[in-house]
């Protein structure tokens, strides 16, 4: 299976300012045979739903906001959240579809500070 | 508006049964992959089962494999988890979810999820 981590397991950023949180895979989830790494990004609010925000490791959902960003390739990958915004308040995973089962990171929690 | 959900949670005892049901609206249900994910209280998220658009391919987590038992009926929307042999391991909110088209199986629509307790 390939385990997923992710750090830290929470943060506190200042309204307006820059959150970072990284995921790290146990093996390459970069398909060769479409150079493409099958790697997203959830946000989760407390009672509902994850909500897909990136997929391919750097591309944003429709709808989500262009201060989300993904990057990374192989086995390393970050989600930046730029300048912000009180409604960033949730817990953010990552996930690999690149091989069954398909796994999770175990959350960051991002908080205002 | 494209919809998942969910029914079929509740109590039930050690060893006991219970059947959950995924009932898709304003997308073509046949097209799509659809999974089940789960999510034990204060925890993070795993990943139970798979099933793809016509049903002729499943996987399972290895944690549920021979007690669980996902299908879909494409004329009726819909897909199904039967699970069996439950233990209190298995009380988590359980989601179904739609794997996106051409995007591999990032999943792009969540339901809201059906609570499963799993107490004597």
């Amino acid at each position: 299976d390939i385990v997923m981590t992710q750090s830290p397991d929470s943060v506190a950023v200042s309204l307006g300012e820059r959150a970072t949180i990284n995921c790290k895979s146990s093996q390459s989830v970069l398909n060769n045979s479409n150079n493409k790494n099958h790697l997203v990004w959830y946000q989760q609010k407390p009672g509902q739903p994850p909500k897909l925000l990136i997929y391919w490791a750097s591309t944003r959902e429709s709808g989500v906001p262009d201060r989300f960003s993904g990057s990374g390739s192989g086995t390393d990958f970050t989600l930046t959240i730029n300048s912000l915004q009180p409604e960033d308040v949730a817990v953010y995973y990552c996930q690999q579809y690149y091989g069954i089962p398909f796994t999770f990171g175990p959350g960051t929690k991002v908080d205002i500070k | 508006q494209v919809q998942l959900v969910e029914s079929g949670g509740g109590l039930v005892k050690p060893g006991g049964s219970l059947r959950l049901s995924c009932a898709a609206s304003g997308f073509t249900f046949s097209d799509y992959y659809m999974s089940w994910i789960r999510q034990a209280p204060g925890k993070g998220l795993e990943w139970v089962s798979y099933i793809s658009n016509s049903g002729g391919t499943i996987y399972y987590a290895d944690s549920v494999k021979g007690r669980f038992t996902i299908s879909r009926d494409n004329a009726k929307n819909s897909m199904y988890l039967q699970m069996n042999s439950l233990r209190a391991e298995d009380t988590a909110v359980y989601y179904c979810a739609r794997s996106a088209l051409g995007i591999g199986d990032a999943f792009d629509i969540w339901g809201q999820g059906t609570m499963v307790t799993v107490s004597s």
